[in-house]
């Protein structure tokens, strides 16, 4: 089984549905974040949660909401979905690194989200 | 100057070859470094730690320059399996901010 799982893997919806992106995780890692990526740009940070309750914004957080009830599961939320907002979304975790430092992030498969 | 800066590429380069990517970062102060692959429309896989000492892992060689501000990969004897896009990832400033992805280097290897 994965450590990290994203649910749905591919999602085709329409412009102003609301759409739920669920991630959860067996490695027990406190950290965990949200990623879009676009070609040409890159990942670009969505939201991150360091714990449980815990939540802060990424670099392109309008849009988009998050909730992170429980250690294991983080999910990402689109109010309202927008065209542009069609991309390959990736979860990932981390565990913390004492002060010095950060350990590595571990991404789940993605999760390919068209808007038409 | 951002971030995590690094060459796009392609790098097509043929089987056997040896090919390194360099990536620059800004913040002097940063503890972590990385190199992940990603293969196309997959998640990013970590690759390798970037440690003060460099590190190798079979065909891989990592180095870290902080005078520099720059982290190397070097992978020796080229394999088609190696075709895949490299990303730098460091981490700017303390413990409690998440890490910075690079766009990253994209490598194809050639019969």
């Amino acid at each position: 089984d994965a450590d990290v799982t994203q649910t749905p893997r591919n999602r085709i919806t329409k412009t102003g549905k609301r759409i739920m992106l669920e991630c959860s995780q067996t490695k027990g890692h406190d950290r965990m974040y949200w990623y879009r990526q676009d070609p040409g740009l890159g990942l670009r940070l969505i939201y991150y949660s360091f714990d449980v309750k815990d939540i802060n914004k990424g670099e392109i957080s309008d849009g988009y909401s998050v909730s992170r009830q429980a250690q294991a599961k983080f999910s990402l939320s689109l109010e309202s979905a927008i065209p542009n907002q069609t991309a390959l979304y990736f979860c990932a975790t981390s565990d913390k690194l004492g002060t010095v430092g950060v350990e590595a992030q571990h991404f789940g498969d993605g999760t390919r989200l068209s808007i038409l | 100057r951002k971030e995590v800066e690094q060459d796009p590429g392609p790098f097509n380069v043929p089987e056997g070859a040896t090919v390194a990517f360099n990536c620059t970062y800004s913040n002097s102060a940063s503890q972590s470094f990385f190199w992940y692959r990603q293969d196309c429309r997959k998640e990013p896989k970590l690759l390798m730690s970037v440690y003060s000492s460099g590190n190798e892992d079979g065909r891989f060689t990592a180095q870290l320059n902080r005078a520099s501000q720059y982290i190397s990969l070097l992978i020796r004897d080229s394999k088609l399996s190696d075709s895949a896009t490299y990303l730098c990832v460091v981490n700017m400033r303390s413990g409690n901010t998440p890490l910075v992805f690079g766009k990253g280097t994209r490598l194809s290897v050639i019969a």
